[in-house]
């Protein structure tokens, strides 16, 4: 299996742009996670799916940021506009609950840069 | 009541020492606590986990210890080697319905010294 793939692996945007971060999931995992990570903050979870529904989204710092599932296979993280502040590195992980095992696979993370 | 504390920030060993870093949390709820490394560049991944029903679990050179009453666990790192120079998050999960969430603490930063 290829892993959690993530694209692109670097964006760099300017102040009011739309960006598109792009996943997809490990196949047969039922839970998809956004997370992004900075220095100041540490790893936050965004939002989370089950089955491509979107379950908590509470992680979601404003209306800027939206999340979607079409199907098993594929997520997209949108912020638009997008803003100086949203710099992060932006990792997709998925995972499969078995045996009350919660063991999350990470991808190699998006590394957005806005000026 | 959701938050894992996570010390030290960043920790210095010596080759061959053994590296400790401590997590506290208060949600008596959580069942399920793993340490996650992280390499510069790369996503974390899993390290080892334990449950509540152990005190200890030992992987290679990684144990975690596990104290319930004090609502504390901790990644010990025996014979630390430069290759063990990563970020490490602990994190916990709690029921009910087997969602999966991690709750993760801030991180530390290890250098191993040659």
């Amino acid at each position: 299996d290829a892993g959690v793939i993530q694209s692109p692996r670097h964006e760099v945007t300017e102040m009011g742009q739309e960006v598109t971060l792009r996943c997809k999931p490990i196949s047969g995992h039922d839970y998809l996670f956004w997370y992004r990570q900075t220095m100041m903050r540490g790893l936050e979870l965004l939002i989370y799916f089950n089955n491509n529904v979107p379950i908590d989204d509470s992680g979601m710092p404003e209306d800027r940021f939206s999340a979607k599932m079409p199907n098993a296979s594929f997520s997209t993280l949108k912020i638009q506009p997008s803003e100086p502040r949203d710099s992060a590195v932006y990792f997709c992980a998925s995972s499969l609950i078995s045996g009350g095992v919660y063991e999350q696979y990470f991808g190699p993370g998006t590394r957005l840069t806005v000026t | 009541q959701q938050q894992v504390k996570q010390s030290p920030q960043s920790l210095i060993v010596q080759k061959g020492g053994i590296s400790i870093i401590n997590c506290a949390y208060e949600n008596t709820a959580f069942d399920y606590f793993p340490w996650y490394q992280q390499f510069p560049g790369k996503g974390p991944a899993l390290l080892i986990a334990i449950r509540p029903d152990v005190s200890e679990k030992k992987e290679g050179r990684f144990t975690i210890s596990f104290n319930k009453s004090a609502k504390q666990f901790s990644l010990h790192i025996m014979d630390s080697q430069p290759g063990d120079s990563a970020t490490y998050f602990c994190a916990a999960s709690k029921p009910p319905r087997n969602t999966g969430k991690l709750i993760f603490g801030q991180g530390t930063t290890l250098q191993v010294k040659p």
